[in-house]
């Protein structure tokens, strides 16, 4: 049973740049969470989807987006890259009506230059 | 707004001993969940424990248990008979479910170093 899967593994972009991330959640999951995690700290709630929905979103700006497949799939899209947004950006997965346990991705590791 | 303090940053311990993990939080809710998450170099982060917080009884997880003072709001880790594998950084997150939504809400880390 394949556990939450992200790509890519590591991104370089440039200030300015747009930037999509991708995450499949582990099998019989239906709601995937977006964190970001700063060098040192712990990872900060971007959003969450449900039924391709944002159901609920952190302190994060607009340039920060996302969707998700009706195969659960998830999608992040940050524009206009800055170099604040170098961080690793882990995807969780988890299943609503469970009792709450969130499965985290290995993460891609996003650099700005 | 929640929010999770883990005071020490940094903690080693020898193999086979016992170690406590610090957490507390703050919150007005009654009803949320605590975890404690393992984050090996490999980085992957991955879910120890999970306590409910209508629970009295402490989680266990085979070496790893808590003591959960809701009173005090605290939520401390224990990992008994430590091993090399346990070392990485150990977060502490809350979550409170609204309308659905699970966010977590983490501490900023403590790094644990087994030495053999």
């Amino acid at each position: 049973d394949a556990g939450v899967t992200q790509s890519p593994t590591h991104l370089i972009k440039t200030r300015g740049q747009q930037v999509t991330l991708r995450c499949s959640p582990k099998s019989g999951h239906d709601t995937v969470s977006w964190y970001q995690q700063a060098l040192g700290q712990g990872p900060q709630f971007i959003f969450q989807y449900y039924e391709e929905e944002e159901r609920q979103r952190g302190n994060f700006p607009d340039r920060f987006s996302g969707h998700q497949f009706p195969n659960y799939s998830s999608e992040l899209n940050v524009n206009a890259l800055l170099l604040g947004d170098s961080a690793l950006y882990l995807c969780a997965s988890s299943h609503t009506g469970s009792l709450p346990a969130q499965f985290f991705g290995p993460g891609t590791r996003l650099t700005v230059l | 707004a929640q929010t999770v303090t883990q005071s020490q940053p940094e903690m080693s311990v020898q193999e086979a001993e016992t170690v406590t993990l610090s957490c507390t939080y703050d919150t007005s809710e009654n009803n949320y969940y605590l975890f404690w998450y393992k984050q090996p170099p490999s980085r992957q982060m991955i879910l120890v424990i999970r306590q409910e917080a209508y629970k009295q009884q402490n989680a266990t997880e085979n070496r790893f248990s808590v003591n959960f003072q809701k009173a005090a709001k605290s939520f401390s880790l224990k990992i008994s008979d430590s091993q090399l594998g346990d070392t990485a950084m150990y977060f502490c997150a809350f979550m409170k479910r609204f309308g659905g939504s699970e966010k977590l809400v983490f501490g900023k880390g403590m790094k644990l170093t087994v030495n053999p």
